[in-house]
């Protein structure tokens, strides 16, 4: 059974403080590794898909990068507005195409 | 293209009573997801559709709870008999093949 695990639960920072967000995954084998963000009482919103170990994706303040256990997502010198919760999910090879989601780190940025 | 649309995006009911929701994906979109949500939890699957054919289920999934999707279009959930425990966020997602989910608002269920 493919298993997400995120790391930490909820993260307090600084406005300007770096930081990284962890998930850690068991797959039989990984197709995909998509990173979300979701606002308080909205739809989660897709920000990267990452597929091989080594890969990173950049986005404004973001950076996700994969290993053949786990993701980073990075996130530099971060403001208040990416207070928000980061979901990771992965999607395994096999022919299933339905991704399993972690619970998610809550970020709060202050300013 | 305005995105993924969700209907109603709250529902109060009384225990016992169907309720259903809709969702219309974003229309280049072959696959459909419905995953449900609760608070401090990440989005759990649901159920999963390829065009019109119901491709998966979880295994966790009630039988009161059924889904369709009529010519590969837009998307319903029925749950029966609703109990305390469906009290949740039911999200709809689209994607074309491989890509990232592109989710809805949600729809909020309260069984009272």
């Amino acid at each position: 059974e493919d298993q997400v695990t995120q790391s930490p639960e909820a993260l307090r920072l600084q406005e300007g403080e770096s930081s990284s967000l962890n998930c850690s995954y068991t797959v039989s084998g990984l197709r995909g590794l998509f990173w979300y963000r979701q606002d308080p009482g909205k739809g989660p919103e897709f920000l990267f898909t990452l597929y091989s170990a080594g890969e990173e994706k950049e986005k404004e303040r973001l950076k996700a990068t994969l290993t053949k256990k786990e993701s980073f997502l990075h996130i530099t010198a971060p403001k208040p507005e990416d207070s928000a919760t980061y979901l990771c999910a992965v999607q395994a090879l096999g022919g299933s195409y339905i991704p399993t989601f972690g619970r998610g780190t809550s970020l709060i940025v202050h300013p | 293209d305005t995105g993924v649309s969700q209907d109603p995006r709250h529902k109060i009911t009384k225990r016992g009573q169907n309720v259903t929701f809709r969702c219309d994906p974003i229309s280049e979109h072959n696959r459909l997801y419905w995953y449900r949500q609760t608070l401090g939890q990440g989005p759990e699957f649901l159920t999963y559709f390829q065009n019109e054919a119901q491709l998966e289920k979880s295994r966790l999934l009630s039988d009161r709870f059924s889904a369709e999707r009529p010519k590969g279009s837009f998307s319903t959930l029925e749950i029966q008999r609703t109990e305390q425990g469906d009290s949740a966020m039911y999200l709809c997602a689209s994607s074309f093949n491989q890509e990232g989910l592109t989710f809805g608002a949600g729809s909020r269920l309260t069984v009272l």
